[in-house]
């Protein structure tokens, strides 16, 4: 168990809906990241935030967007869903500010139908 | 702009065989991590390198770092059943890290 709660662990929506996930960092690390990963593929970096503000911007469609609240606890918002967003949307945190190792969540399931 | 590329992408070997997974990077970096990757599963860390020469090692595993070289390459012994997995190396930029590919290795009894 690394410590970085995700929910839900499976979703299933019809395209154009609207999703949010949520993400729980390790307790006492500030930095939580975003990543997609689609069926047999690398991770793509989405979007990473420390102590709220965001920190770097990586392949994030505008359909997308993300917050981290002063709780340290991130959403990820996804809209207007293609079926190609179907993928594991994977949250990780690190204690660092950028830098370091970092703790997987166990990921959330996405499936456009 | 920091290039990480790892090979081979796949590979598939016998139980009890030794193989080598090389990462690449292209520019200067320090840091480098590996995790490893069960299907549809989370990532899980198995190695920080943190400077040149760093080793790691567990079980049959072992990592090492040479920054010089901007190559890292995880070492797998008598690879059992179990090591079957993804494994990605990633190295720290800027803030950032930035992720090879991920080697799909298969183990056959």
């Amino acid at each position: 168990d690394s410590g970085v709660t995700q929910t839900p662990k499976h979703l299933i929506t019809a395209t154009g809906q609207r999703v949010t996930l949520r993400c729980s960092p390790r307790s006492g690390d500030l930095s939580v990241y975003w990543y997609q990963q689609s069926l047999d593929q690398g991770l793509q970096f989405l979007i990473q935030y420390y102590n709220g503000e965001e920190r770097a911007k990586g392949n994030i469609l505008e359909r997308f967007s993300a917050q981290q609240f002063p709780d340290l606890h991130s959403e990820l918002n996804l809209s207007s869903l293609e079926l190609g967003d179907s993928a594991l949307y994977f949250c990780a945190s690190s204690g660092a500010r950028g830098l370091g190792e970092l703790f997987f969540g166990e990921g959330s399931r996405l499936t456009v139908l | 702009e920091l290039k990480v590329e790892q090979n081979p992408l796949f590979l598939s070997m016998q139980e009890g065989k030794n193989y080598t997974i090389y990462c690449n990077y292209s520019t200067t970096s320090d840091r480098l991590y590996w995790y490893r990757q069960d299907p549809g599963k989370s990532l899980e860390s198995l190695f920080v390198l943190l400077s040149n020469g760093a080793v790691k090692q567990e079980g049959r595993l072992m990592a090492s770092l040479d920054t010089k070289a901007r190559l890292s390459t995880l070492h797998i012994t008598a690879a059992v059943h179990d090591l079957s997995a993804t494994y990605f190396c990633a190295v720290d930029s800027n803030y950032q890290l930035i992720w090879g590919a991920g080697t799909k290795l298969i183990i056959k009894p």
